[in-house]
């Protein structure tokens, strides 16, 4: 079975301080995919990015970093520098090749940015 | 480009009636997918097409819910009769499945948001 875990609830932070998501995930098959999305106050879930259970790279995109760690099942995400447009629910999610489509959502973590 | 679009955006409805929810693909996607929303079991698929075929519609939760995706660029899902517990956001997904096995990450709509009252 596959479960995705973030711990975290809320995470509230001053402008420009840099937040850490942590995301924690199980799964039994070799090959998946970890994927991270933003839910801002207005509803949408936009894609973030997507990794494959082969590329244990951690990729930078502007402000946002992401630290892949097979060993520990973990797939953390870091805002660098927060903003207030940063403020928003973000969800880490699994998926595995024969399950495509079937996004394992985490609970999510609400992130608040005040100036 | 535009991305996946619902409709409508905001429903509400008394219980019993019938709910229809629309949702057009980004073009040249070929899966399809609907999400449902809540608090208390946040995000799970209800059900996937893949070449306007219904692949898993294990996650529907009842008969009373239906989707059909009669072509590449327009899918629904139905419920009749809606209840309260129905209320949640709506998504629908779309995505491209490559030739050689590789697919395009979900890419969500803005989400319909039900209340059944």
């Amino acid at each position: 079975a596959q479960k995705v875990t973030q711990a975290q609830t809320e995470i509230s932070v001053v402008e420009k301080e840099d937040v850490t998501l942590d995301c924690v995930y199980e799964t039994r098959d070799t090959t998946y995919y970890l994927f991270w999305y933003k839910q801002p106050p207005s509803g949408e879930l936009v894609f973030l990015i997507r990794r494959n259970s082969f590329d244990e790279q951690n990729e930078i995109s502007g402000r946002y970093s992401w630290n892949f760690q097979k060993s520990t099942s973990s797939f953390n995400f870091t805002i660098t520098a927060s903003q207030v447009v940063d403020s928003a629910v973000y969800f880490c999610a699994l998926m595995t090749t024969d399950s495509w489509g079937k996004l394992q959502f985490g609970a999510g973590t609400q992130v608040v940015v005040t100036p | 480009d535009a991305g996946v679009i619902q409709s409508p955006r905001h429903e509400v409805t008394e219980m019993g009636q019938e709910v229809t929810l629309r949702c057009k693909p980004i073009s040249g996607h070929n899966s399809l997918f609907w999400y449902r929303q809540t608090m208390m079991r946040g995000l799970e698929l209800l059900i996937y097409f893949n070449n306007n075929v219904p692949i898993d519609d294990s996650g529907m939760p009842e008969d009373r819910f239906s989707a059909k995706m009669p072509n590449a660029s327009f899918s629904t899902l139905k419920i009749q009769p809606s209840e309260p517990r129905d209320s949640a956001v709506y998504f629908c997904a779309s995505s491209l499945a490559g030739a050689g096995g590789g697919k395009s990450p979900l890419h969500f709509g803005n989400g319909t948001r039900l209340t059944v009252t």
